[in-house]
């Protein structure tokens, strides 16, 4: 069954350090996302990727969150400065019909020190 | 602009008992509606989902879901808990159809089953 796999599992990193989290979405889906749960909260919209551009971005998605996806495959979020509240699960997900059905990845476990 | 109210950040029960998990949502357009289940330290796997048609969808797991539009609820049950079940579960809303969709989640309810 396709799915959507994520690295790493886990990153840990020193405030103020580039981090980027990979994802490969589901092969023929279209459209990408990046949610994000702190330890104890609910999930968190971040940000929806379409047609090679953000679609939609909440207001956690600061100037020092960026997406990309560099060739077909990938998709990745790039935190440039991370602080100590960056400290989270990252959830990439995608979809590509109008269910709205989103398929996880099993998440990138991001702590900063 | 969609939400989602779970009541009850934590539920108990005993094995065997019914698992009524409560959840109500916001929308101004015919919403869909996801109920996620979350093990410890894994990610979002979906239960089921309700998008249009029958208002009683049924799930893995031996879960279902009602939806009831005149109470704006998604309460998400199943007749008999096993440990299995103990996770926490998200209620989740998305507006209907179309491209740039995002979910809504919940606050989540832990479940714990007790013997």
């Amino acid at each position: 069954e396709p799915e959507v796999t994520q690295t790493p599992s886990h990153q840990v990193t020193q405030m103020g350090q580039e981090v980027i989290l990979r994802c490969v979405p589901i092969s023929n889906h279209l459209y990408f996302y990046w949610y994000r749960q702190i330890l104890g909260q609910k999930v968190e919209f971040l940000v929806s990727f379409y047609n090679n551009e953000i679609s939609e971005k909440s207001e956690i998605f600061d100037d020092q969150f960026s997406v990309e996806r560099p060739d077909g495959s990938n998709f990745t979020l790039k935190i440039r400065s991370t602080k100590l509240e960056d400290s989270a699960m990252y959830f990439c997900a995608s979809y590509t019909d109008n269910t709205g059905e989103l398929f996880f990845g099993e998440g990138s476990r991001l702590t900063v020190l | 602009a969609q939400s989602v109210t779970q009541l009850g950040s934590h539920v108990s029960v005993s094995e065997g008992a019914l698992v009524l998990l409560r959840c109500n949502y916001s929308s101004s357009v015919p919403p869909y509606l996801f109920w996620y289940v979350q093990y410890p330290n894994q990610g979002l796997q979906l239960l089921l989902k309700y998008t249009t048609g029958a208002t009683l969808v049924k799930g893995i797991n031996g879960f279902e879901a009602e939806f009831k539009k005149s109470e704006t609820s998604f309460h998400l049950t199943k007749p008999s808990a096993h440990m299995s079940d103990a996770a926490e579960y998200f209620c989740a809303v998305s507006v209907s159809g179309g491209g740039g969709n995002k979910l809504t989640f919940g606050t989540g309810t832990q479940l714990k089953v007790e013997l």
